[in-house]
């Protein structure tokens, strides 16, 4: 079946400028993370959305970051007044999240680089 | 604070050689660890996980779980230079979010 998958593949921005990110994740899986990776980095989580509970946006950097998932499936990244350190590959991956044995493993899409000039 | 850490490297073994990953965590009651291999310029793909103590294996990949030491860790036997990659160490911290930390990679290099 299909696997998680992101658009745009790559962006390129100018500062100050908005950027919106989405992620399609795997169909019936609850739960969905956004991480960022800088080159050579690990992984920064940024946020968690399970269910329908209220997201945990404990690692959102700042509040230029906001996202959000729509009826439990897509999500959107926004990064408002983009700076030049915002320039990473965003990852989103999902999971089942059905309390079976694996469900909480993490199918990462291929993510989407973004260069903030 | 819940951490999960990990020795950076880069290890370096030579083909044929046991690697040896490991990775720490902080919070007692974590139960549930997975083992990630991300190569450069890839996103991360799962090799295993493991929730009980003791061995888990799968093909040349053995995974440890202590659970009372707050260690889990990952063989990998017969090294082949295809293994390569950046290893990640994540843990399933039970809260009310069940929220899965990440740990900073371990960078391996096999030797030809």
């Amino acid at each position: 079946g299909a696997g998680v998958s992101q658009s745009p593949s790559n962006k390129v921005t100018e500062k100050g400028k908005d950027v919106e990110l989405r992620c399609d994740p795997i169909s019936g899986h609850t739960a969905l993370y956004w991480y960022r990776q800088s080159l050579g980095q690990g992984l920064e989580f940024l946020i968690y959305f399970q269910g329908n509970s209220a997201p945990d946006k404990s690692g959102l950097p700042s509040d230029r970051f906001s996202a959000e998932r729509t009826g439990g499936s897509v999500s959107t990244l926004t990064i408002q007044r983009t700076q030049q350190e915002d320039s990473a590959v965003y990852l989103c991956a999902s999971s089942p999240g059905a309390g079976l044995a694996g469900s909480d493993t993490q199918y990462f899409g291929p993510g989407t680089r973004l260069t903030v000039l | 604070q819940k951490e999960v850490e990990q020795n950076s490297g880069p290890l370096s073994v030579p083909e044929g050689a046991i690697a040896s990953l490991n990775c720490t965590y902080s919070d007692r009651g974590s139960q549930s660890f997975f083992w990630y291999r991300q190569y450069s310029g890839k996103s991360p793909e799962l090799i295993m996980f493991i929730y009980s103590n003791g061995d888990k294996e799968d093909g040349r990949f053995t995974a440890q779980l202590n659970k009372a030491s707050q260690y889990v860790s990952l063989l990998i036997r017969d090294s082949q230079p295809s293994d390569s990659a950046t290893y990640l160490c994540a843990v399933i911290f039970r809260t009310s979010y069940d929220k899965v930390i990440f740990g900073p990679g371990t960078s391996l290099s096999v030797i030809p």
